[in-house]
């Protein structure tokens, strides 16, 4: 069945460090693939999002390639902020677009 | 557009004792999804509705396990006799016509069972 990978965390930057959060995935078909965001207190929020191969999503500074020879879909910031500190999730769906298969998700802390 | 609501935010409950979450989702979308989340993972689904139909369960939805959309509008999630297994974090979304891109999520039903 489908899965996502999902870099072992907790992460702790500090403020203007770069971000990369791995995270790779199998899937039978062509799925779509997204990052979510979880602030504290608060639902699951779409942060970025691509729907074939060489897509880049973008979104708040955050950058994401849809890589296919290497199954992945790595999330990245040139620059931190202390309000990015947050729980990041990756996912796939698959064409049919019922359901979103998830990460286990990656918790980022960003001290100033 | 008020969002996604989840009720209750918290739910102390003893094993055996059903319990009962309601959700309302954005007033024009048709799709409502059901989601589970443990402490140190990812959401997994457990069921769908498109309108008051429930299109698809997964097998994480045991028979205790009960979900409707009577009207296609809110739902409710029921889970009978309950097991300290079944502490999570319970999820609901709504999207129109399965745009998941469009997925709005709930902040969720923090159940616990003692």
């Amino acid at each position: 069945g489908d899965s996502v990978t999902q870099m072992e965390g907790p992460v702790t930057l500090s403020e203007e460090a770069c971000l990369t959060i791995n995270c790779t995935y199998t899937a039978t078909g062509y799925p779509s693939l997204f990052w979510y965001v979880q602030y504290p207190g608060e639902g699951l929020q779409l942060l970025l999002k691509a729907t074939k191969a060489d897509d880049k999503g973008s979104n708040k500074g955050f950058e994401a390639t849809y890589r296919k020879e290497t199954t992945s879909f790595h999330l990245e910031k040139g620059s931190v902020q202390v309000s990015d500190s947050a729980v990041y999730f990756c996912a796939l769906s698959e064409t049919s677009g019922s359901r979103l298969t998830f990460g286990e998700g990656t918790q980022l802390t960003v001290n100033p | 557009d008020t969002g996604v609501s989840q009720d209750p935010r918290h739910k102390i409950t003893k094993r055996g004792q059903n319990v009962t979450f309601r959700c309302d989702p954005i007033s024009e979308h048709n799709r409502l999804y059901w989601y589970r989340q443990t402490l140190g993972q990812g959401p997994e689904f457990l069921t769908y509705f498109q309108n008051e139909a429930q299109l698809e369960k997964s097998r994480l939805l045991s028979d205790r396990f009960s979900a409707e959309r009577p009207k296609g509008s809110f739902s409710t999630l029921e889970i009978q006799r309950t097991e300290q297994g079944d502490s999570a974090m319970y999820l609901c979304a709504s999207s129109n016509r399965g745009r998941l891109e469009k997925l709005f999520f709930g902040s969720g039903t923090q159940l616990s069972v003692l």
